[in-house]
């Protein structure tokens, strides 16, 4: 199964299923985005990022999916594992340092 | 190669006593970035630093706060005179000269009483 959720500030998911994460952003001129996953206590850590021109990328367990149309970005997360528990942010990158992240979506595993 | 390194790792400070926040960036990175991170809340940008150069202050509070990157050293963050309103995660993210790719610390957690 999947839980999706749109741009709520936290995620319960049972271990095994799909994750989806949800993030809108602002600024159309944007050309760089990227996911972070904050642990309890941690900096944040890079997932996976994604430049503007594309639509879609994957890495190891996770997509990331990017509709320019409504400003939407999302995370997906397969097979969702315990070690996945973590804040998630997006980010964009406006110019080519600063980058403006959103409020987060805290996931919760279910064992 | 260590990442990039902060401490203190947590910082008790009183209202109007002063706050020093170090940030030591990954080897071979000159770019170090401050950000600040409020409870459940994002990162936000605060500073922009290279090698004894402040590139972009935009995200700083006008008074009491500012930061250096000297030549030998870590980056410093100093909040003079704080108050409880600056309790809050700090974060340092450093990267390389050849790119803007931002590696992030592990953050000082300061809780001003």
């Amino acid at each position: 199964g999947e839980s999706v959720g749109l741009h709520l500030p936290t995620l319960s998911v049972q271990e095994g299923d799909n994750s989806i994460i949800n993030c809108a952003y602002s600024n159309s001129a944007s050309d760089y985005f990227i996911w972070y996953k904050q642990e309890s206590g941690k900096g944040p850590q890079f997932i996976i990022d994604i430049r503007s021109n594309m639509d879609k990328r994957q890495g190891q367990r996770v997509t990331v999916l990017l509709n320019k149309t409504v400003k939407h970005l999302s995370l997906q997360i397969a097979a969702t594992q315990p070690g996945d528990s973590a804040v998630y942010f997006c980010a964009e990158k406006k110019g080519s340092y600063k980058l403006s992240f959103g409020a987060g979506t805290t996931v919760t595993v279910r064992a | 190669n260590a990442g990039v390194m902060q401490n203190p790792r947590h910082l008790v400070r009183r209202r109007g006593q002063e706050a020093r926040l170090r940030c030591s960036p990954m080897k071979g990175h000159s770019h170090v970035y401050w950000y600040r991170q409020l409870p459940e809340e994002g990162l936000k940008f605060m500073v922009y630093l290279q090698k004894e150069n402040i590139i972009d202050e935009s995200g700083m509070p006008k008074e009491r706060f500012s930061a250096e990157f000297p030549k030998e050293g870590p980056s410093i963050l100093r909040i003079q005179q704080v108050v409880r309103g600056d309790s809050a995660a700090y974060f340092c993210a450093s990267s390389p000269p050849s790119n803007y790719e931002q590696y992030f610390g592990p953050g000082t957690r300061l809780t001003v009483t």
